[in-house]
Parts: structure tokens; C-alpha cells; sequence
């Protein structure tokens, strides 16, 4: 059974760092993983997804990594800025064939102080 | 082309009554999953549905909890005679493929945060 664990629950940072935020999965037969963002009260933002196959993945201040090997994935944030307040989750998606499912963490909740 | 559509995004309901969430997947959109945040918590998956039939439920309660999806109209998870434990916000994601595929993305709603009094 595959399990998602998120460290630190709690970050907060001065505005202007870069940051990683760390994932780390049991089952390392995983199809891909998927960054999301979470701001109170509202939905989740797909920000990556990292397909199996690949080791990392970029998009503008962030990048995330995938090391299946060893069950961990990261993201890093550069220059942070207060607006990337936000709660980061993460999600392999695993399970047997033709029912494969998204597996979340408990989240990181990030805060950037201006 | 529209998201993934919940409705209603806020539900007030009395111990007892039944609740009903809907949720439209994004256009092209087979494959709907449905997942519960409790407060302070992570997204627990709940089901896995693609039309008229149910994949995986192996996150459903086995009592008062059901979904379906239908050929036709919006995926429904219905919750019948609610506790006050049932108040969570639930998630609607919905994936254009079969799951499988390692670069399918899941696509989710706002949500649907049920209160129950």
C-alpha cells in the first residue's frame, strides 16, 4: 500500500529564498507524481507532474525532482515571493492496473514573509 | 474549456439529512475520482468512476456513501443521513485517459465543503 509522507509539515521564510520541500513514497512503482498547490479554502493547481520515466521537471521558479530509487521527490522554489504562500502537496499516482490512483501527502504549508 | 465543475461549493445540512454533491468532469473528461479533506488533513481518496461504472471504492465508507456517474450528467456522491463526522470538503478530479498512461494528469474541482449542524 503506498503511503505519501511531506517534510516539514511547516515552513516560513523570508521573502527572496529558495526552498525545497521534500515527498517520499513507499512504493517506489509509481506511473508519475504530481505537484499540487492548495491556497485556504479553495481548490487544488496542478503545478508539475513528473512522469515516471523522467528525473525532473521546470516551470518558471519551480522545479521538482523524482528519484524513484530511493521513494523521493522534491520541489524547489526559487526566489520565493510572499504571493507562493500556499500549502504544496504531493501525489503519486500508483495501484494495480486499470485502478490506479492518486496517493497524497499531508502537505506542506508554506508561508513567505514579506 | 471549462475545469472541473462542483457544485454546490458550500452545503449546510442537519444530522440526518442526505447530501449531494455533484460534479462535472472537464469536456473529453472519462474518469472522475472523488477525494475527502478533513480539516487539518490530507486528500483521502474516496473513488475511482468512469462512465456507468464504478472502478475502485475502496475509500468509501461501506455505509451511507455512494457515487455514481452516469452516461449522461455529472458524476454524484450522495451521503445519506449525515454526522457531523461527515463534514470535510470534498474533491472532484477528473483525467482525460486511462490512468495508466504516465502522462495523465488529474485535473480537480474547488470543491464542495459540506457542513453538517
Amino acid at each position: 500500500k503506498q503511503e505519501v509522507t511531506q517534510i516539514p509539515a511547516a515552513l516560513s521564510v523570508p521573502e527572496g529564498e529558495n526552498l525545497v520541500l521534500n515527498c517520499s513514497f513507499t512504493d517506489s512503482a509509481i506511473y508519475n507524481l504530481q505537484w499540487f498547490r492548495q491556497d485556504p479554502g479553495k481548490g487544488l493547481t496542478s503545478l508539475l507532474l513528473i512522469q515516471s520515466s523522467q528525473r525532473e521537471q521546470t516551470s518558471g521558479r519551480l522545479n521538482a525532482s523524482l528519484d524513484k530509487s530511493s521513494g523521493r521527490s522534491t520541489l524547489y522554489i526559487a526566489a520565493s515571493q510572499p504571493g507562493d504562500s500556499a500549502t504544496y502537496l504531493c501525489a503519486g499516482l500508483s495501484g494495480k492496473a486499470g485502478a490506479q490512483k492518486l496517493v497524497f501527502g499531508q502537505g506542506t504549508r508554506l508561508t513567505i514573509n514579506p | 474549456n471549462a475545469g472541473v465543475m462542483q457544485n454546490p461549493r458550500h452545503l449546510v445540512r442537519r444530522r440526518g439529512q442526505e447530501a449531494r454533491l455533484r460534479c462535472s468532469p472537464m469536456k473529453g473528461h472519462s474518469h472522475v475520482y472523488w477525494y475527502r479533506q478533513l480539516p487539518e488533513e490530507g486528500l483521502k481518496f474516496m473513488v475511482y468512476l468512469q462512465k456507468e461504472n464504478i472502478i475502485d471504492e475502496s475509500g468509501m465508507p461501506k455505509e451511507r456513501f455512494s457515487a455514481e456517474f452516469p452516461k449522461e450528467g455529472p458524476s454524484i456522491l450522495r451521503i445519506q443521513q449525515v454526522v457531523r463526522g461527515d463534514s470535510a470538503a470534498y474533491f472532484c478530479a477528473s483525467s482525460p485517459r486511462y490512468p495508466g498512461h504516465t502522462n495523465t494528469e488529474a485535473f480537480f474541482g474547488q470543491g464542495t465543503r459540506l457542513t453538517v449542524v
